[in-house]
């Protein structure tokens, strides 16, 4: 079946302007996580979501930053006004609903470029 | 507060050697334990996970990584490298108290030598 899919895969954009980065997650999943990985770090968490709502968004960085879900299925993180310090690859993941601990689920990143 | 510590950022060995990539926790309460890997140009999938019972887990491709509650550790391991275990392999534990997310170490990058 389908995987989590990211798009665009690749972003250059100048400062100051914005940018949507879009998760489409494997269907059915219902908790959904976004991430951000610095070129040679680790993984930064930034917000997840169960279902549509958003109970933790302790890792985004500033205002700038926000995220939605809609239909318990695509998600968008947005960035307003890029900053150099934005560029990174931006992960998603989805994990499956139940009782178990499960994996998480990655798509590919987008690759944001701020210039 | 949860947090993941990985023991050095590379790690070289030659093909046929153990590997060993070192992970230590902290949590107060039992955690939930992963190891993930980031091939070249690939995105990040499940190598092996601890939840609860037999604290000798074993995952895909001879990797292994054992639950050390004693020494908060969960070091990852292999009998004998092969060339194509050169990635980027990350540590994560999971929150279990207020919220559901992960935290990832900052990853070690394992080479292996011809």
């Amino acid at each position: 079946g389908a995987g989590v899919s990211q798009s665009p895969s690749n972003k250059v954009t100048e400062k100051g302007k914005d940018v949507e980065l879009r998760c489409d997650p494997i269907s059915g999943h219902t908790a959904l996580y976004w991430y951000r990985q610095r070129l040679g770090q680790g993984l930064e968490f930034l917000i997840y979501f169960q279902g549509n709502s958003a109970p933790d968004k302790s890792g985004l960085p500033s205002d700038r930053f926000s995220a939605e879900r809609t239909g318990e299925s695509v998600s968008t993180l947005t960035i307003q006004r890029t900053q150099q310090e934005d560029s990174a690859v931006y992960l998603c993941a989805s994990t499956p609903p139940g009782a178990g601990i499960s994996e998480q689920f990655f798509g590919p990143g987008t690759r944001l470029t701020v210039l | 507060a949860q947090s993941v510590t990985q023991l050095g950022s590379h790690v070289s060995v030659s093909e046929g050697a153990l590997v060993l990539l070192r992970c230590n926790y902290s949590s107060s309460v039992p955690p939930y334990l992963f190891w993930y890997v980031q091939y070249p140009n690939q995105g990040l999938q499940l190598l092996l996970k601890y939840t609860t019972g037999a604290t000798l887990v074993k995952g895909i491709n001879g990797f292994e990584a054992e639950f050390k509650k004693s020494e908060t550790s969960f070091h990852l391991t292999k009998p004998s490298a092969h060339m194509s275990d050169a990635a980027e392999y990350f540590c994560a534990v999971r929150v279990t108290s207020g919220t559901y997310k992960y935290i990832f170490g900052t990853g070690t990058r394992l080479k292996v030598l011809a």
